[in-house]
């Protein structure tokens, strides 16, 4: 598996509260993405980096802000956590080609109550 | 936008049967790939297809691209235990990927 890291690995936390998920990455991919899984809805990008400060908007970005100050962290955060936002949330990173895969890392379970 | 449709969402085996899962794109791809997420791990590439009625076989697993690269499927021949999980298409769009909702894979032993 690619060097790609996820944390933390499962959290709980309450509505209203601020969340920040970590990925970090050692492969020295220029692209990296944040991916939601929920049951029927398959993966869902919400934000996505293409470069140290460069970020871009995905389908689901509601509620959703990123920073990437370094190639290798990607950081999403939740301003005021929802249930709705209760979720599975996967870091990929790639290097943004069109034949170029995607590697992902090992996900965080989220819940917030 | 570009639309990346996979069907069925669910499939129930007999292990031993075979199975398949079919993907359409609203738009031409340059290529499609395939990726497979065990119960409870991460999306794993598996293949990838890039020209007009391309055909790769791995294993039991055979992968096509339709001629139009609007279409793709993935079959699998006398499925086993190991095969469960969902597999997902998906199709590059600027930089990114745009998967489908997955196919739901289950085998009964």
């Amino acid at each position: 598996d690619a060097g790609i890291t996820q944390s933390p690995r499962h959290k709980v936390t309450e509505t209203g509260t601020p969340v920040t998920l970590r990925c970090h990455q050692t492969e020295n991919h220029r692209y990296m993405y944040w991916y939601r899984q929920d049951p029927g809805h398959g993966l869902r990008l919400i934000h996505y980096s293409y470069g140290v400060k460069d970020t871009d908007k995905g389908e689901v970005s509601d509620g959703y802000s990123v920073s990437r100050s370094k190639t290798e962290d990607f950081l999403l955060t939740l301003e005021s956590a929802t249930s709705s936002q209760t979720s599975v949330y996967f870091c990929a990173i790639g290097q943004g080609r069109e034949v170029e895969t995607q590697y992902f890392g090992p996900g965080t379970r989220l819940l917030v109550l | 936008g570009q639309q990346v449709m996979q069907i069925p969402q669910y499939q129930h085996v007999q292990e031993g049967e075979d199975f398949t899962t079919y993907c359409n794109s609203s738009t031409t791809l340059s290529n499609i790939q395939w990726y497979k997420q065990r119960p409870g791990g991460h999306p794993v590439f598996l293949i990838q297809l890039v020209k007009s009625g391309e055909v790769k076989k791995q294993k039991r697993l055979t992968f096509q691209f339709g001629e139009a690269k609007k279409n793709s499927s993935l079959h699998i021949t006398a499925t086993q235990t190991t095969d469960v999980g969902t597999y997902f298409c998906a199709g590059p769009q600027g930089g990114k990927l745009i998967f489908g909702q997955g196919t739901e894979l289950s085998v009964k032993p």
